[in-house]
């Protein structure tokens, strides 16, 4: 069985420094894996996805995560906090055992501070 | 439409009635999925639809619900006799096919059983 842990559920960085949000993934066969975003009030959006190409993975908005197998994780990153990061992230793994559903995680909320 | 639409995008319910959630993909896209999210809560899986591949439905919480998709187009879900504990956004996603490719969402529909 596949499942996916974000080690936390609340974040708080000040604007400018950077972003560490956590994920961990248990898979037995070869996973997918994405982050999504949603804003407040608004609909979810994904930020990158990996896909058994490049282990470290480019999204929109200068995020990025890296795959590390042997870590069984998939942090999402970011260089620079920007006020408007601020949302609920997801991390979701995906794999044929499941019959690629999407698993969500529980989300890490983001807080950027002035 | 472009996106995945849902309707109603509000829905207040008095206890003990059937409610009827409606979901449109994106025209092509062959999965289609429907989670719940409770107020400050990650999503909860409820029904995965692959193509004309029998149903996972291993996430719906009780008989008391149940979604249809006809062929590749239009879901629904319905929830009978409504409970206070079903009051959640219901949010519907496609994507193009099976093989962990990005899921597009709906706005989802804030469901209120008073």
């Amino acid at each position: 069985a596949q499942s996916v842990t974000q080690l936390d559920s609340h974040v708080s960085v000040s604007e400018g420094t950077p972003v560490l949000l956590r994920c961990n993934y248990s898979s037995s066969y070869s996973p997918s894996l994405f982050w999504y975003v949603q804003h407040p009030n608004k609909g979810l959006q994904l930020l990158l996805k990996y896909t058994s190409a490049a282990t470290l993975v480019k999204g929109i908005n200068g995020f990025e995560a890296e795959f590390k197998k042997s870590e069984t994780s998939f942090h999402l990153t970011k260089p620079s906090a920007h006020m408007s990061d601020a949302a609920e992230y997801f991390c979701v793994v995906s794999d044929w055992n499941s019959g690629y559903a999407l698993n969500f995680g529980k989300g890490t909320s983001l807080l950027v501070t002035p | 439409g472009a996106g995945v639409s849902q309707s109603p995008s509000n829905k207040v319910t008095e206890k003990g009635k059937d409610v009827e959630l409606r979901c449109d993909p994106i025209s092509g896209h062959t999965a289609l999925y429907w989670y719940r999210q409770r107020l400050g809560q990650g999503l909860e899986f409820l029904i995965y639809f692959q193509g004309n591949s029998a149903p996972d439905k291993s996430g719906l919480p009780s008989d008391r619900f149940s979604a249809e998709r006809t062929g590749e187009s239009v879901s629904t879900l319905t929830i009978q006799r409504t409970q206070q504990e079903d009051s959640a956004v219901y949010l519907c996603a496609s994507s193009f096919d099976r093989v962990a490719t990005e899921a597009f969402f709906g706005q989802g529909t804030r469901l209120t059983v008073v």
